[in-house]
């Protein structure tokens, strides 16, 4: 079983749609959680930075961290093209980086 | 501007030659990786470094060489002994300790023809 799972997609919304993404993860450990943005031929950009259980909002971008559940999320309203991008959620458990496989996301204006 | 710069961007080379792709951060931080990014298979460990003249191995260390001399640089070369080269290369780095996320270069395109 891998540390961490993420659904590829691809996905893909109308303009304005709200946009769930989600990652399960099996290490008990992990006490950080990150959102990284990556467009096609580009390194990953941190998007979401959230420590244990809770809600973290910025801006149009929501993360929320179920420990009990192990589940993580991070949503997107009102979505705009140029949100279209791979969506790589990560984890840690000391200096050591865990990180899903990318959700491909497109927008449709 | 703080940040991680890798070099070249895009870097061709042919079968059975070695390449040394460049990290520099000027961030401070202590630690560095490099990964590799393949279609469909995520972000997989090459090799990381916590502190200077020290490295470790990580999940894929094989036909890859580091060294880190310096704080703010940590090499990476793909050696010909390394069975499928091609590849997007990530350079990161993070702060010493639990707790800090990690940052990514823009990345180096390596095709070996």
């Amino acid at each position: 079983q891998k540390e961490v799972e993420q659904d590829p997609g691809p996905l893909s919304v109308p303009e304005g749609a709200i946009v769930s993404l989600n990652c399960t993860y099996s290490n008990s450990a992990f006490q950080y959680f990150m959102w990284y943005r990556q467009y096609s031929r580009k390194g990953p950009e941190l998007l979401m930075y959230t420590y244990s259980s809770g809600n973290k909002e910025d801006g149009r971008f929501t993360a929320q961290v179920d420990k009990s559940s192990k589940y993580i999320s991070l949503f997107i309203r009102d979505s705009q093209p140029s949100d279209s991008a791979t969506y790589l959620c990560a984890m840690s458990a000391g200096n050591q980086f865990y990180f899903g496989t990318g959700t491909s996301l497109t927008v449709i204006p | 501007d703080g940040g991680i710069t890798q070099s070249p961007k895009y870097l061709f080379r042919k079968e059975g030659q070695n390449v040394t792709l460049s990290c520099e951060q000027n961030l401070n931080h202590d630690a560095m990786y490099w990964y590799r990014q393949d279609p469909g298979q995520g972000l997989r460990l090459i090799y990381y470094s916590q502190i200077v003249n020290d490295f470790q191995k990580g999940d894929i260390a094989e036909g890859y060489s580091v060294s880190r001399e310096k704080k703010e640089s940590f090499p990476l070369t793909v050696t010909s002994a390394q069975k499928n080269p091609t590849a997007f290369y990530l350079c990161a780095s993070t702060p010493r300790g639990p707790g800090n996320t990690i940052y990514f270069g823009e990345g180096s395109w390596l095709t070996v023809v």
